[in-house]
């Protein structure tokens, strides 16, 4: 099945500075790579996703890039704040496209 | 509408009693997801569903049930609980394949003791 890496597991930055969250899969048949934000306690929600005919998407201050040469993905949030605090999860679908699989996830912590 | 919303919020088990998770979605979502986070490994998919009466096992099924009788509803059932079923249970919805969003719920916090 397909198997999702992803790295750091914990990133800290200053406010105002850019983060680089990155993923790799395994199965190269996936074809939709969607991130979710999680807060403490709350439940993760979609933030941004990308599919595998686009290399970049844009949303604000938050990006996603796609290699599928490589197999890896990346999310790019730029000027982050405090309130960008969070887990951020990568996932990628797999074969039969009705199942995700999600990366461990990657605690990222803005300073003010 | 109300999404997708799960009981209970929190509950506490002893080692081999049993117990029913409830999930339901008012979205007319047609696929639904059970999945367990534990602390620092992501979210592993327990069981799955593609509409009402059709079931298949996700990553980690073992010592769960599931059923759909409708569309609305995905219940989850623990047989035997056991230590490491300890975890933080979500459910989640989406409309259709897994390219489109997936809509979770607030999660059940399961200890078992």
């Amino acid at each position: 099945g397909e198997n999702v890496e992803q790295h750091p597991s914990t990133l800290s930055v200053q406010e105002g500075d850019s983060a680089v969250i990155k993923c790799t899969y395994s199965d190269s048949a996936s074809n939709y790579f969607p991130w979710y934000k999680q807060e403490l306690g709350k439940r993760p929600q979609l933030i941004i996703d990308i599919r595998s005919n686009v290399g970049e998407k844009k949303d604000q201050r938050i990006a996603v890039t796609l290699n599928k040469t490589a197999k890896h993905f990346s999310l790019h949030i730029t000027e982050t704040q405090p309130e960008d605090s969070a887990v951020y999860f990568c996932a990628a679908s797999g074969r039969g496209y009705s199942t995700l699989t999600f990366g461990k996830g990657t605690m990222l912590l803005v300073s003010p | 509408n109300a999404g997708v919303t799960q009981t209970p919020k929190f509950r506490i088990l002893k080692i081999g009693q049993s117990m029913t998770l409830q999930c339901a979605q008012d979205m007319n979502h047609n696929y639904m997801y059970w999945y367990r986070q534990d602390p620092g490994m992501g979210l592993k998919l327990i069981y799955y569903s593609v509409g009402a009466g059709i079931t298949d096992k996700g990553e980690v099924p073992n010592g769960y049930n599931v059923s759909r009788s409708t569309t609305e509803d995905f219940p989850l059932r623990l047989e035997l609980a056991a230590p490491s079923q300890t975890s933080v249970y979500f459910c989640a919805s989406s409309h259709g394949l897994a390219g489109e969003t997936q809509y979770f719920g607030p999660g059940t916090r399961l200890l078992v003791l």
